[in-house]
């Protein structure tokens, strides 16, 4: 069975800060693809990033990282120096090779206060 | 611009009244599928489409339909909606699931509430 979990329901810090969302997946296939998206206040999903499961190079785009480890089964993603427009639900989400279908963490909440 | 359109974007209706929420897609896309959104348990597949006229079920179809009979649309069809498909509804699209570098794009949301 496929699932992903995102521990942390919700995340608060000052604005400035670094935070880490947590993502931990289980799938038995051996390929499969993991994505972050973004649901700002607005409420649209805004893709961020797909990572295929034979990269595990750690990608960085401008404030955001992620570090993918299979090892551990993790997909986390930094913010660095947090900013109030940063502030959403973030969700983790896996599909195994030739699926149908995303498979969605819980979603964390991130507050970003000023 | 390349996009997923839903309508309408926000519904209040009664349980038992018939009704459809559109979906529409202008990137040529074969895959196309709606997901709902509940607190603490993220985004749950309902329906998903390969292609026109191939239409298959997801992790939460009952009281659910679709149709695709055109390649862009995809609208879903809540026969006789109840409370508990007061929700947040999303469609999305990608060229086929099936490819590496396949990533699917949402629309903008639907939130339904069935009284």
């Amino acid at each position: 069975a496929q699932k992903v979990t995102q521990a942390q329901t919700e995340i608060s810090v000052v604005e400035k800060e670094d935070v880490t969302l947590d993502c931990v997946y289980e799938t038995r296939d051996t390929t499969y693809y993991l994505f972050w998206y973004k649901q700002p206040p607005s409420g649209e999903l805004v893709f961020l990033i797909r990572r295929n499961s034979f990269d595990e190079q750690n990608e960085i785009s401008g404030r955001y990282s992620w570090n993918f480890q299979k090892s551990t089964s993790s997909f986390n993603f930094t913010i660095t120096a947090s900013q109030v427009v940063d502030s959403a639900v973030y969700f983790c989400a896996l599909r195994p090779q030739g699926a149908q279908k995303l498979v969605f963490g819980q979603g964390t909440r991130l507050t970003i206060n000023p | 611009e390349a996009q997923v359109t839903q309508n309408p974007r926000y519904l209040i209706t009664v349980t038992g009244k018939k009704l459809t929420v559109t979906c529409s897609q202008n990137m040529n896309h074969e895959y196309m599928s709606w997901y709902r959104q509940d607190p603490g348990l993220g985004l749950r597949q309902i329906y998903y489409s390969m292609n026109v006229e191939v239409t298959d079920k997801g992790d939460v179809p009952e009281g659910y339909k679709v149709s695709r009979k055109e390649k862009r649309n995809f609208p879903l069809i809540l026969e006789s909606p109840s409370p508990n498909q007061t929700s947040l509804y999303f469609c999305a699209s990608s060229w086929s699931p099936g490819l590496a570098v396949d990533t699917q794009y949402f629309g903008p949301g639907t939130r339904l509430t069935v009284l």
